[in-house]
């Protein structure tokens, strides 16, 4: 069965500009949460959705938005970039509940030049 | 605020050896815990995950400890091999509406053959 699948796998940027990250969950998961892992730390927690509405938003910027299609899959968008917003980004489906094992994809490399 | 963290950041162990990997987290509301392996350019993989109303499971070669006593959480792998070595993270999710999972820095784990 196919995992969690994220295009494109790596991105390059310059500053001031927007990108839009793809994420299409394990068939049958209907949740699907997004996290920025900065080189040398653990994943941080952006976003939730369920049923195509955002269930959870984590610490940051407005420049940062997701939504959910209705087949669940997933876009992750970032205005204005900034040189910090270079890292791994990470989607992550599950089965509804929070007590439901969340399985990764292997992200997203972006860097932003 | 409240995080997850790990004690030892490096762990390195001979081949056949058995592995211990620790964490301490801080939120006593935390009920779910989970246990990722994260290898180096790929996204974290789900090991094995505990609730808060058991204090051990075990899994193919791993067990998981949880003592909520004193807020600390254990990863053992039996037998180490060479392909185990990788970043481990745990992670706990907190209940709420949203399924925000908390992860800690993690821990190296280089396996010497």
């Amino acid at each position: 069965d196919a995992g969690v699948t994220q295009s494109p796998t790596h991105l390059i940027k310059t500053r001031g500009q927007h990108v839009t990250l793809r994420c299409s969950p394990i068939s049958g998961h209907k949740s699907v949460s997004w996290y920025q892992q900065v080189l040398g730390q653990g994943p941080q927690f952006i976003f939730q959705y369920y049923e195509k509405e955002e269930r959870g938003r984590g610490n940051f910027p407005d420049r940062f938005s997701a939504r959910q299609f209705p087949n669940y899959s997933s876009e992750l968008n970032v205005n204005a970039l900034l040189l910090g917003d270079s890292a791994l980004y990470l989607c992550a489906s599950s089965l509804v509940g929070g007590d439901r094992p969340q399985h990764f994809g292997d992200g997203t490399r972006l860097s932003i030049l | 605020g409240e995080n997850v963290g790990l004690h030892l950041p490096t762990l390195s162990v001979q081949e056949g050896d058995n592995s211990i990997i620790n964490c301490a987290y801080s939120n006593s509301a935390s009920d779910y815990f989970i246990w990722y392996k994260q290898e180096s350019g790929k996204g974290p993989q789900f090991i094995i995950d505990i609730r808060s109303n058991m204090d051990k499971r075990q899994g193919q070669r791993v067990t998981v400890l949880l003592n909520k006593t004193v807020k600390h959480l254990s990863l053992q792998i039996a037998a180490t091999q060479p392909g185990d070595s990788a970043v481990y993270f745990c992670a706990e999710y907190s209940g709420g509406s949203n399924y925000k999972l908390t992860f800690g820095k993690g821990t190296l784990l280089t396996v010497n053959p």
